[in-house]
């Protein structure tokens, strides 16, 4: 069984471009969601991904978007990026109805 | 929304004594309280649940308790070692379909040898 994985490590971005940020979820959980982790503080739900579709979103703005793949992978796209963007951004996979969540080692982003 | 309060953010123990903390939350329909474990650099790692419908939980030297009524809920780990040191975070959740997680802010535990 594989755990959860994410790329890149790491990634420095400059303000107003563009990210995508990869996600792989463990192996048989079909539900993916995002976190972004400030320095310092605990993970806030971005949206979660079931079934290719947006399942729910915490208070993130549209320029926070993504996607899920038929084998359950995902991608999260932020536009525009602001200095405030710069965190550790978590992904967690986990199965439907299921409560338990699973993290990867996550993305640090570094928006200068 | 939910709202998840954490105290302490620090604590410092000897090792083999016991560490407590806690959290509360706000939202009466939370029916699921995750602790994680994150060391310096890692990922989160649950290390025990619960859910509303249980008062207590147990793994060895980690339990968990949880109060409904006054919507709090606590960690405990007992017999300390110098690798319990990390950032612990709660979570309460559960609601809805995405089941999302409201993380508190975090305690550094720091057992000294």
């Amino acid at each position: 069984e594989t755990g959860v994985t994410q790329s890149p490590t790491h990634l420095i971005k400059t303000r107003g471009q563009q990210v995508t940020l990869r996600c792989s979820s463990q192996s048989g959980h079909n539900t993916v969601s995002w976190y972004q982790q400030a320095l310092g503080q605990g993970p806030q739900f971005i949206f979660q991904y079931y079934r290719e579709e947006e399942n729910g979103r915490g208070n993130f703005p549209p320029r926070f978007s993504g996607l899920q793949f038929p084998n359950y992978s995902s991608e999260l796209n932020v536009n525009a990026l602001e200095l405030d963007d710069s965190a550790l951004y978590l992904c967690a996979s986990s199965l439907a109805r299921r409560y338990e969540q699973y993290f990867g080692p996550g993305t640090r982003l570094t928006v200068t | 929304g939910e709202n998840v309060e954490q105290h302490p953010s620090t604590l410092s123990v000897q090792e083999g004594d016991s560490a407590v903390i806690k959290c509360t939350y706000s939202d009466s329909a939370s029916n699921y309280f995750p602790w994680y474990k994150q060391e310096l650099g890692k990922r989160p790692q649950l290390i025990i649940d619960i859910r509303s419908n249980v008062g207590e939980k147990k793994d060895q030297r980690i339990a968990v308790t949880l109060n409904k009524t006054a919507k709090h809920f606590s960690l405990h780990i007992t017999e300390t070692q110098p690798e319990d040191s990390a950032v612990y975070f709660c979570a309460a959740g559960g609601q809805g379909s995405a089941r999302q997680l409201t993380f508190g802010s975090g305690t550094q535990l720091t057992v000294l040898p």
